[in-house]
């Protein structure tokens, strides 16, 4: 049982270039989650989609674009990479829009230069 | 003001101590209270869900909703250098589309 998978887990991109988060879960949860991670900062929300078909924005979602392929796919991408985006990304998941809590992926670990 | 507040830390204790990790929020509509664990370099991971107020044990870690007072609690009983983790308080309304979490705190247990 594989849960949230999400590739690749290490990047480093140089400013303006771009790039895809892939995310794919194998619960049949219902809704995912991109959440950035910075020291001091805690998680924010950067998109979600609370059911196949739709996407919101979260808290900080400047600078990048997300896709609900399907039922088991969210991916993220940057059109055109910052120093600012350097962080460590998670993809989660949930049945219940995060009432039943999250499954997160194990992170990319993106660097920006 | 942020709708759950935990203290950064962070928290260093020595090995068997009690740990107590809180949080405070503001909406009282949250009734759903959860705790993820989170290890350096790996995902958050889901260790107490609680409906509503009260305790819930799982074997050294006890978690504990006064929604009167809006205050949440994790306490971790004779503490091991395995549970060094960052520890992040999280709430849900019932009706929201995604969690709110604590900003975590981080904890070391030594030897």
């Amino acid at each position: 049982n594989a849960g949230v998978t999400q590739t690749p887990k290490f990047q480093v991109l140089k400013t303006g270039q771009s790039m895809t988060l892939q995310c794919a879960q194998d619960m049949n949860h219902n809704s995912m989650y991109w959440y950035r991670q910075d020291p001091g900062m805690g998680l924010r929300l950067i998109y979600y989609s609370a059911s196949e078909g739709t996407t919101d924005k979260g808290e900080v979602p400047n600078g990048y674009n997300v896709s609900r392929l399907n039922k088991r796919e969210f991916s993220l991408r940057l059109e055109s990479a910052a120093p600012s985006q350097t962080s460590v990304y998670f993809c989660a998941s949930s049945a219940l829009m995060g009432g039943d809590g999250y499954t997160f992926g194990s992170g990319t670990r993106l660097t920006v230069v | 003001q942020k709708e759950v507040e935990q203290d950064p830390g962070p928290l260093s204790v020595p090995e068997g101590a009690i740990v107590s990790l809180n949080c405070t929020y503001s909406n009282s509509a949250f009734q759903y209270f959860m705790w993820y664990r989170q290890y350096s370099r790996k995902g958050p991971e889901l260790l107490m869900y609680t409906y509503s107020s009260g305790n819930k044990e799982d074997g050294r870690f006890t978690a504990q909703v006064d929604k009167s007072s809006k205050y949440i609690s994790l306490f971790i009983r004779d503490s091991q250098p395995s549970d060094s983790a960052t520890y992040l308080c999280a709430v849900h309304s019932g009706s929201a589309r995604q969690l709110t979490f604590g900003s975590g705190t981080q904890l070391t247990v030594l030897p």
